[in-house]
């Protein structure tokens, strides 16, 4: 049981470059998240999954795309990635199971674009 | 919106020392309240989570928290830390009535423990 898994954990790109960040759970969790952490900021939420073929936007969803492959898995796309995207990402699920709900992170993709 | 708290932005501490972390947050509604911790070049991991009944919560690691509603309030604490307890600390909440999942952190706390 892996729990949450993201690759890569790290990746330069040059500005303008694209990539995807994925991240795949084995918990057999119905919610997914993608957030991104900068030093003094904490977690700010980019985007959210609730359930398999939903998607949401979170605080920060600019410049950035999503998809919910399946249950399991839940990418993170920049199209054209800028310096201010520079940042660490992480991955996190949750059961969703109504008022009580748990989120659980992945490792973390560590991404610097030059 | 949703906001959380967290005034201290570094503490350091000798070994043995007591703990408090501040947590304030405003939602006008009824929450679920989490202490994430996340040590050196690692994820963010469960310290301990409040939903509901007994308001002093007791974690991993001899961590503890105390929800004090009346002060929107859910501070963290430790009666004597360790090295290993260096690491950045977040505290998150949920509030029932959002939507499902849209937890909301602090700026986090940076413990360091001298030896």
């Amino acid at each position: 049981n892996a729990g949450v898994t993201q690759t890569p954990k790290f990746q330069v790109l040059k500005t303008g470059q694209s990539m995807t960040l994925q991240c795949a759970q084995d918990m057999n969790h119905n919610s997914m998240y993608w957030y991104r952490q900068d030093p003094g900021m904490g977690l700010r939420l980019i985007y959210y999954s609730a359930s398999e073929g939903t998607t949401d936007k979170g605080e920060v969803p600019n410049g950035y795309n999503v998809s919910r492959l399946n249950k399991r898995e839940f990418s993170l796309r920049l199209e054209s990635a800028a310096p201010s995207q520079t940042s660490v990402y992480f991955c996190a699920s949750s059961e969703a199971s109504g008022r009580r709900e748990t989120q659980y992170f992945g490792p973390g993709t560590r991404l610097l674009v030059l | 919106a949703q906001s959380v708290s967290q005034h201290n932005h570094h503490v350091i501490l000798s070994e043995a020392a007591s703990l408090e972390l501040g947590c304030n947050y405003s939602y006008g509604g009824t929450v679920n309240l989490f202490w994430y911790v996340q040590y050196p070049g690692q994820h963010l991991q469960l310290l301990l989570k409040y939903f509901s009944g007994d308001p002093l919560v007791k974690g991993i690691k001899g961590f503890e928290a105390e929800f004090i509603k009346s002060k929107f309030s859910f501070n963290l604490r430790k009666p004597s830390v360790q090295w290993s307890d260096t690491a950045e600390y977040f505290c998150a909440v949920n509030g029932r009535g959002s939507t499902l999942g849209r937890l909301y952190f602090g700026r986090g706390t940076q413990l360091t423990v001298w030896p």
